[in-house]
């Protein structure tokens, strides 16, 4: 299994708290990703990292910002958390993108926003 | 409305049945990939299809690339439990990758 932790596994916060969800790998990829999934929805991309202090957004990036100081770690901050971003967040690693691209994914963390 | 269509949503069959998934788009893919999830885990990447037509097999799992590279089929033969899990397909394209909302399959045994 690819190194890849993701902390905390779950959380319950209230509107309007700051939120910061982080992913550590250990495979030294160069690409790392964040995603939410949601029923109907599948997976979708919010930010994505293609080195350190290297980043964009995704389909859904409004609400989000990330940082990635180390090629190991990259979090994800919900600013100000609303119920809409109740989700389970997926971090992603892959050491390319494009047509060979293979993403290997954590085990996710249970985000609540009441 | 999603890029990448799954049908059927939800699938519940018995041990020894086989079945076919589909992956549907109208958008041409460069590659396409299918992931399984388990409840409480991350999706796992099973097969990367990459040319029209291309079929690959991994164990009782056939995959079927469209030939117009729009489209994907995931056939298994005699399904078991351990198959029951959420399939997702996943399509690369301009160096993005999107998926589908899955199919979650059950096997009853």
């Amino acid at each position: 299994d690819a190194g890849i932790t993701q902390s905390p596994r779950h959380k319950v916060t209230e509107t309007g708290t700051p939120v910061t969800l982080r992913c550590h790998q250990t495979e030294n990829h160069r690409y790392m990703y964040w995603y939410r999934q949601d029923p109907g929805h599948g997976l979708r991309l919010i930010h994505y990292s293609y080195g350190v202090k290297d980043t964009d957004k995704g389909e859904v990036s409004d609400g989000y910002s990330v940082s990635r100081s180390k090629t190991e770690d990259f979090l994800l901050t919900l600013e100000s958390a609303t119920s809409s971003q109740t989700s389970v967040y997926f971090c992603a690693i892959s050491p390319q993108k494009g047509i060979n691209e293979k993403l290997f994914f954590g085990s996710g963390t249970q985000l609540s926003v009441l | 409305t999603q890029l990448l269509e799954q049908s059927p949503q939800f699938l519940s069959i018995q041990e020894g049945e086989n079945l076919t998934v589909y992956c549907n788009s109208s958008s041409v893919f460069s590659s396409l990939q299918w992931y399984r999830q388990e409840p409480g885990e991350g999706p796992v990447l099973l097969v990367t299809v990459v040319t029209g037509g291309e079929v690959k097999k991994l164990k009782r799992l056939t995959f079927q690339f469209g030939d117009a590279r729009k489209d994907s089929s995931l056939h298994i033969t005699a399904a078991q439990p351990g198959d029951t899990g959420l399939y997702l397909c996943a399509g690369a394209k301009n160096n993005d990758m999107r998926f589908g909302a899955g199919t979650r399959l059950t096997v009853k045994p």
